[in-house]
């Protein structure tokens, strides 16, 4: 069974703290996402990245900074966390589809973590 | 740009109903694609199903239908007899081929439904 792996469901931080949220993927996926998730907001693209050690700011960037040493790896990074930034994030991966534009990809979602940033 | 509305912020329905969620895309190309995704008190997105922008037929996988029209920038998604484990967020999704944005989906805001047993 394939699967996205966060490996925190649940975290509590102080402002201020650095905080890294780890997301694993066994499906030797390209593609990997970080979203973020708010009541009345939808999902919300933070960064991605296409390959190893490539990313790409997402619509939300600000904030944060992401880490791809890895292919099966992608880890999002806050490097001084603010109340603000209490939220659900979601990790996603998804395969190239080879002929087929990249815009078609099923994304396969992780379960969550959820941060509250104190 | 691209943007996805999902008017309907929650719906609660009773077990065994039907019951509609409503996507309004909006999008310059012509070559796009559209998803549902589910996600259940769990927390972990589930993909339901992906349409491109060249096919307008509709849909049925079991209890699960889906009506595209490109004429009203609608897909809109049905669950019939609905039970309780239908309970959820729905999201619709847009994503465009190529270019730039090709790695982006956008999403919508999402439609909590609740079936009531």
């Amino acid at each position: 069974d394939v699967k996205v792996t966060q490996s925190s469901r649940y975290l509590v931080k102080r402002t201020g703290e650095k905080v890294f949220l780890e997301c694993v993927q066994d499906m030797d996926h390209e593609n990997m996402f970080w979203y973020r998730q708010d009541p009345g907001l939808g999902l919300r693209l933070i960064y991605f990245s296409y390959d190893v050690k490539m990313k790409e700011k997402g619509d939300i960037p600000e904030g944060y900074s992401v880490s791809r040493e890895k292919k099966e790896r992608f880890s999002l990074i806050l490097e001084s966390a603010s109340t603000n930034q209490t939220s659900m994030y979601l990790c996603a991966s998804s395969p190239p589809m080879g002929g087929v534009p990249s815009g078609a990809n099923v994304l396969t979602f992780g379960a969550g973590s959820r941060l509250t940033v104190l | 740009a691209q943007k996805v509305t999902q008017a309907q912020t929650e719906i609660s329905v009773v077990e065994k109903e039907d019951v509609t969620l409503d996507c309004v895309y909006e999008t310059r190309d012509t070559t796009y694609y559209l998803f549902w995704y589910k996600q259940p008190p769990s927390g972990e997105l589930v993909f339901l199903i992906r349409r491109n922008s060249f096919d307008e037929q509709n849909e049925i996988s079991g209890r699960y239908s889906w009506n595209f029209q490109k004429s009203t920038s609608s897909f809109n998604f049905t669950i019939t007899a609905s039970q309780v484990v239908d309970s959820a967020v729905y999201f619709c999704a847009l994503s465009e081929a190529g270019g730039a944005g090709s790695y982006q989906l956008t999403f919508g805001k999402g439609t909590k439904l609740s079936v009531i047993p």
